[in-house]
């Protein structure tokens, strides 16, 4: 099946530091790529969709100049949160569509903790 | 916005007795689908619904579309502490690709 390798799975960071999430789309091109994001026992909030080519479309409320999306590849979308703070702390998840089975399929998630 | 209302929001029981989650919206839905989550990793696709009426069997899995298409229901029978996790249904189109609308998840723990 559809596999997205999400990297890193944790990480810890300073406040005020840039962090990067990347996800790879192993065995389909994925010319979609949603990111969301997950507060503890709460469910996933779209904060943005990248397509590869062109600009991501953020939600209402998401700080593009925040969090920096780049889809350069068909196998490649990466998320960057600049100048993190303590309450970007949480989970983030990739997802992109699996056409064959009529469903997404996500990646396994990054734990971002901001100290 | 088309809003998914999921429903119960935690679910506690003990292995082996049944249980169902529910999915509901005032919008139609070209297709539903299951996910299940646990701690620390991202959703897994459990299935798809698309047609209206449509039931779907995974294992003691067993997935309902509603007629309409407004609504689903994920039934587990026998429950075992394996199945223990974050469901989630999501709707969507199947001809666009486009984002998906999550319901807020129902926390299912089976104890043994």
């Amino acid at each position: 099946g559809a596999v997205v390798s999400q990297h890193p799975s944790r990480v810890i960071c300073k406040s005020g530091t840039s962090v990067k999430i990347e996800c790879r789309s192993l065995d389909f091109q994925a010319t979609t790529m949603f990111w969301y994001r997950q507060f503890p026992k709460q469910s996933l909030m779209l904060m943005a969709t990248s397509n590869e080519g062109s600009k991501a479309t953020y939600e209402q409320g998401v700080e593009k100049d925040k969090f920096l999306i780049n889809h350069a590849s068909l196998t490649l979308s990466t998320l960057t949160v600049t100048s993190a703070h303590p309450e970007d702390s949480s989970f983030y998840i990739c997802s992109a569509p699996w056409k064959t089975n009529y469903g997404y399929t996500f990646g396994s998630g990054t734990r971002l903790t901001v100290v | 916005t088309q809003l998914l209302e999921q429903s119960p929001q935690f679910l506690s029981i003990q292995e082996g007795e049944n249980l169902t989650v529910y999915c509901n919206s005032s919008s139609v839905f070209s297709s539903l689908q299951w996910y299940r989550q646990e701690p620390g990793e991202g959703p897994v696709l459990l299935v798809t619904v698309v047609t209206g009426g449509e039931v779907k069997k995974l294992k003691r899995l067993t997935f309902q579309f509603g007629d309409a298409r407004k609504d689903s229901s994920l039934h587990i029978t026998a429950a075992q502490p394996g199945d223990t996790g974050l469901y989630l249904c999501a709707g969507g189109a199947t001809d666009s690709w486009g984002k998906l609308q999550f319901g807020a998840g129902t926390q299912v723990v089976v104890t043994p």
